[in-house]
């Protein structure tokens, strides 16, 4: 089982960027037809898929995002990160990392909460 | 995109009874939707994906069924920990998709 583990700026401001990064241990981020997604979950609402990044770089975002979404993976550091540009108060959630297969979230982190405030 | 529609909102259940949550994609997810199981301050955790195979560790009283628009997930004799919020997902088509999540607690 891997584990995942977020990191990054809990507290963004109004129109910046959001940016975090997701370390990965347990297992080989290049093994398997697997990839690294990333999901939130804002205050009182269901779960969005924002977007997921495949181990030869190639990524999808959710187009209700309007193309704000990048992703990366660093295999050399077992880790893959996202940056939401242009953030607003409706950004605020707990963002969670997930090692998806096929679109079935297996393992995801602890969350992290990211708070969009002036 | 595919809208996902779970009911109830919220079940309540007696422990030791069954539970049975319905989930309604608005166009056909073939087999491709998995349940997860969240709790207060936790990660959702994959209980079932391909609609009724059960997830590495999870008990055998969790069973999904159903397929094309139309899925349940029931969970016999239920225990303590059950007591959660279940969410359905399909991951059919691109971008993948949430209901809004059925409440289940203790009656």
């Amino acid at each position: 089982q891997f584990q995942l583990q977020e990191s990054g700026s809990g507290l963004v401001k109004p129109s910046q960027t959001l940016s975090l990064t997701c370390a990965v241990s347990g297992g080989s981020m290049n093994s398997g037809s697997r990839s690294w997604s990333w999901i939130r979950q804002s205050p009182g609402k269901a779960l969005e898929w924002l977007g997921r990044i495949f181990v030869n770089g190639i990524s999808d975002s959710n187009p209700s995002l309007k193309s704000r979404v990048t992703m990366s993976v660093d295999m050399s550091k077992d880790q893959f990160s996202l940056k939401l540009t242009s953030v607003t108060a409706a950004d605020t959630a707990v963002y969670y990392c997930v090692r998806d297969s096929s679109g079935i979230a297996e393992d995801w982190g602890q969350g992290t909460l990211v708070t969009v405030s002036s | 995109e595919i809208v996902m529609t779970q009911s109830p909102a919220t079940l309540s259940v007696s422990p030791g009874e069954r539970a049975t949550l319905s989930c309604r994609a608005s166009q056909s997810a073939s087999s491709n939707l998995a349940w997860y199981q969240q709790k207060p301050g936790q990660a959702p955790r994959l209980l079932i994906y391909g609609a009724s195979a059960r997830a590495t560790g999870i008990p055998a009283r969790f069973s999904g069924s159903g397929s094309g628009t139309e899925f349940t997930l029931s969970i016999s004799s239920l225990q303590s920990e059950d007591f959660a919020v279940y969410y359905c997902q399909q991951n059919n088509n691109w971008p993948y998709t949430f209901g809004q999540g059925t409440k289940l607690e203790i009656k």
